[in-house]
């Protein structure tokens, strides 16, 4: 139990489909993000909220879209998505983003599959 | 960031040290070794980091040679449990984000 909470754990969509994956953290943090992990290939950064404010787009699709209300909960909506976003997406937190430690506490990822 | 080059894969035998290399030859005087394992379909779990002092928790060791440009990470006495992708990745303290290689995927037998 990492204090990283992700739902659901699995989700299958078609194309035309809209659903959201959450993300919320029971740290304190102040700083939430959204990787990716295709099959055989390395993590990939997405989004990074510090503070509920968005600093980093790691130039991610536009039919991704994050949302932080707060410091405990982010959000990835999902729509009119392709085959090839079929991923684990992680979200982890960090006491902030800025001259932290570097440790990151990720959750167990919500498993998707884009029929 | 500098580049870190780790083997793909290594064994170990169940209770035994396992000791994964990485080579960071172009590391900079700020940049922290960070280590990371992955327990597949799991998210990612922080083991250890360091500067250029070996370091030690309750997990691991972090062995950084002298010119920094390798280490080492040390698992006293490797369990089953511990099968999984390790990721060795430097980062400069002050920024925000950690970049993820392929990693070493360390199979621990019996």
């Amino acid at each position: 139990e990492t204090g990283v909470t992700q739902t659901p754990r699995h989700l299958v969509m078609g194309m035309t489909n809209k659903k959201s994956l959450k993300c919320e953290q029971h740290l304190g943090h102040n700083a939430m993000y959204w990787y990716k992990q295709s099959a055989k290939k390395p993590l990939e950064l997405m989004f990074v909220y510090n503070f509920k404010e968005q600093t980093e787009n790691n130039s991610v699709p536009s039919r991704f879209s994050p949302e932080c209300p707060n410091s405990s909960h982010l959000f990835l909506h999902l729509h009119t998505l392709q085959p090839e976003d079929s991923a684990l997406y992680l979200c982890a937190s960090s006491p902030q983003a800025r001259a932290n430690t570097g440790e990151l506490f990720f959750g167990e990822g919500s498993r998707l599959t884009v029929l | 960031d500098a580049k870190t080059t780790q083997p793909p894969s290594m064994d170990c035998a169940e209770g035994r040290a396992a000791n994964l290399p990485c080579n960071h030859s172009t590391i900079s005087g700020n940049e922290y070794v960070y280590w990371y394992r992955q327990i597949h379909s799991q998210g990612p779990q922080y083991i250890i980091h360091g500067l250029k002092n070996n370091e030690t928790n309750e997990m691991a060791s972090l062995i950084i040679t002298e010119d920094r440009k390798s280490s080492t990470l040390i698992l006293p006495h490797a369990t089953l449990r511990d099968t999984a992708v390790y990721y060795c990745i430097v980062r400069v303290m002050e920024y925000s984000t950690l970049t993820f290689g392929k990693g070493t995927m360390l199979l621990v037998s019996p």
